[in-house]
């Protein structure tokens, strides 16, 4: 498979657990991005990294979300001290660099999130 | 801060009538792009518009780029059921080129047989 993959699918925890999502990205993509998305709206934008390196983090996440991408390769999405507001899909998806500096988004299945 | 605007949220049509859903940005955007979402599966791109005035067609799908670069369109012509589902328009801002993309809220087309 060589598309983007994302684990878990479904995730049930309680209130005040952490979690965590992985994200492999399609192998020579060297870009990686998090999005979230609820029901009836569009993905929000969380985080992206070129390589290993994180370059924009959005200011409506909160200290609880950290994500990370340590050898520029998969990518994990961590929550901690869930609330039930984080009930969400959690969308990856990966992009090349391109000569026009244009990101074409391929998305993982995502991973669905429900906070008890 | 960069803000995309989608009309409107919800279309119903019927079968073989054509569907229209217009896209706004706060800002300049060096390139739009559209995604379809099937109900329960994941945004798929469909097309990219880098040119102002840009106009490009896939089969009964016709995509707009504004002069200004800060709204698109989406014109389907004599829908089908397989046009079910929702529809993003997303945009990089012009001084954030090579950046993120952010996403209008969708518009959800479903089509009566």
């Amino acid at each position: 498979d060589t598309g983007v993959s994302q684990d878990p699918r479904h995730k049930i925890t309680k209130r005040g657990q952490n979690v965590t999502f992985r994200c492999d990205p399609i192998s020579e993509h060297n870009r990686l991005y998090w999005y979230r998305q609820t029901l009836g709206q569009g993905p929000e934008f969380l985080t992206y990294f070129q390589n290993e390196a994180q370059l924009e983090k959005s200011r409506l996440l909160s200290d609880r979300f950290s994500a990370e991408r340590p050898k520029g390769s998969f990518s994990t999405l961590e929550i901690q001290r869930t609330e039930q507001g984080d009930s969400a899909m959690y969308l990856c998806a990966s992009s090349s660099d391109s000569y026009s500096g244009a990101n074409v988004l391929t998305f993982g299945a995502g991973s669905r999130l429900t906070v008890l | 801060g960069q803000q995309v605007m989608q009309i409107p949220q919800y279309q119903h049509v019927q079968e073989g009538e054509d569907f229209t859903t217009y896209c706004n940005s706060s800002t300049t955007l060096s390139n739009i792009q559209w995604y379809k979402q099937r109900p329960g599966g994941h945004p798929v791109f469909l097309i990219q518009l880098v040119k102002s005035g840009e106009v490009k067609k896939q089969k009964r799908l016709t995509f707009q780029f504004g002069e200004a670069k800060k709204n698109s369109s989406l014109h389907i012509t004599a829908t089908q059921t397989t046009d079910v589902g929702t529809y993003f328009c997303a945009g990089e801002a012009i001084y954030n080129q090579g950046g993120k993309l952010i996403f209008g809220q969708g518009t959800e087309l479903s089509v009566k047989p």
